[in-house]
């Protein structure tokens, strides 16, 4: 099993702001993914993330917007820049192995 | 590439009966995992149940229960004895190790007391 502790939980921030959100997780593991859950919908993954090389993200989802860091095997970071409202949304990290563990998730609303 | 569907947004049931959430999938894969997620409004994700493709034996969790039929592709789960905690988000999810998660839309379920 895993362990994920994410923060924060949840903040309310001005349009043009960036917010970093943070995971850590209690073993080492390889990949760590980024999903955001925008209201009432499903699970959508932003990108993973590799300790050591760059984020691999999905269609729809740019570097410039969403930088993602992954210092170590245990850490990684979301970062959501120059948010506007349509950024409102709950992000979750996750990490798999023969499931996956998520992070308690972050409801960000931008105002 | 894989797809989940979940053709019922929203599902309501009577406490202490049973309700089954339904869920169908596309792969070409032989082996994968399929899970059910219960999102409740705090949004954690829990891991409701989890079903290994290669094992014919329907995963059984105390009052979750799902009937995989691989050949059909479909995974259903099945809630017994439904209680005021079981109204959540329920997610049908595909895994094939290595490869990313595949969610399905999700279904609304209600329980009335």
């Amino acid at each position: 099993s895993a362990v994920i502790s994410q923060k924060p939980s949840r903040d309310i921030c001005q349009r043009g702001t960036s917010l970093t959100i943070q995971c850590q997780v209690d073993s080492q593991v390889t990949m760590m993914f980024w999903y955001r859950q925008q209201p009432g919908q499903s699970l959508t993954l932003i990108a993973t993330a590799n300790q050591g090389s760059e984020a691999t993200y999905e269609s729809g989802f740019v570097i410039d917007k969403f930088p993602i860091s992954r210092p170590n095997l245990t850490f990684s970071t979301l970062t959501v820049s120059n948010m506007s409202p349509e950024d409102s949304s709950i992000y979750l990290c996750s990490v798999e192995r023969t499931e996956a563990f998520f992070g308690q998730g972050t409801r960000l609303t931008v105002v | 590439a894989q797809t989940v569907t979940q053709s019922q947004p929203e599902m309501s049931v009577q406490e202490a009966e049973t309700v089954t959430l339904s869920c169908t999938y596309d792969t070409s894969e032989s082996d994968y995992y399929l899970f059910w997620y219960k999102q409740p409004p705090s949004r954690q994700m829990i891991l409701v149940i989890r079903q290994e493709a290669y094992k014919q034996q329907n995963a059984t969790e105390n009052r979750f229960s799902v009937n995989f039929q691989k050949a059909a592709k479909s995974f259903s789960l099945k809630i017994s004895d439904s209680q005021l905690g079981d109204a959540a988000m329920y997610f049908c999810a595909y895994l094939k190790y290595g490869n990313k998660l595949v969610f399905g839309a999700g279904t609304i379920l209600r329980v009335k007391s």
